[in-house]
């Protein structure tokens, strides 16, 4: 999983709450993404993020927020607005945008609301 | 549209066979073909990344290819084990994409029997 950790691994959500996935790298990457995943799906890009307080939405972004407050982490916070949020999330870095930008990503975290 | 299409969906083969996964694209202008391999459950894993000017690539028991000309990519298994249980995706970079933007295939789930 290559120096991204992403917590935690399981996490159930009731309807109307809000909820925030973990997710660090010590790759000393500056470029940041939440993707998220669901069964027969390509992964689809929700938020990322290419340098310290700055980020742009993905194709995705409705019912989620993101922070990039250090270069280190990048937590996604899954909000009441989001209608279908059971899913898995994984987050990836990247160094910068290159011929062979090439992504690590994290463990993923498996979101269920109850 | 830029596209990532993988076949087949899924594939059964026994221990110790060959077996061959097709990913045909329409991303332009192209960057770089990834192909990942995921565990259930886990973040993908890199296993090969080609350039346009690559035209195969190996790791290990993984072979790739890449025909730009025909936008086709294939990857070769080799004495297949238990342990290549998973699925496999392939990943298109667009060229000139600030983002460094990704297109995902919805991969192929690979199942080794005994």
């Amino acid at each position: 999983d290559g120096g991204i950790t992403q917590s935690p691994k399981y996490l159930f959500r009731k309807e109307g709450q809000n909820v925030t996935l973990s997710c660090e790298q010590n790759l000393n990457h500056d470029a940041m993404y939440w993707y998220r995943q669901d069964p027969g799906q390509g992964l689809r890009l929700i938020y990322y993020s290419q340098i310290v307080n700055d980020f742009q939405k993905g194709d995705i972004a409705e019912g989620y927020s993101v922070s990039r407050e250090k270069k280190e982490s990048f937590p996604l916070t899954v909000t009441s607005a989001q209608k279908n949020p059971t899913a898995f999330y994984l987050c990836a870095s990247s160094t910068p945008v290159g011929a062979r930008n090439e992504q690590f990503f994290g463990p993923g975290t498996r979101l269920t609301v109850l | 549209k830029n596209q990532v299409e993988q076949s087949p969906q899924s594939l059964i083969i026994l221990e110790g066979k060959n077996c061959t996964l097709q990913c045909n694209y329409t991303v332009s202008p192209f960057s770089n073909l990834r192909w990942y391999k995921q565990d259930t459950g886990r973040g993908p894993v890199s296993l090969t990344i080609m350039t346009f000017s690559e035209n195969t690539k190996s790791n290990g028991r993984y072979t790739a290819t890449l025909d730009a000309d025909t936008k086709q990519s294939s990857l070769h298994i080799t004495a297949s084990q238990l342990s290549d249980s998973a699925s496999y995706i392939c990943v298109v970079s667009a060229r000139g994409s600030t983002l460094g933007r990704l297109y995902f295939g919805r991969g192929t789930q690979l199942t080794v029997w005994p």
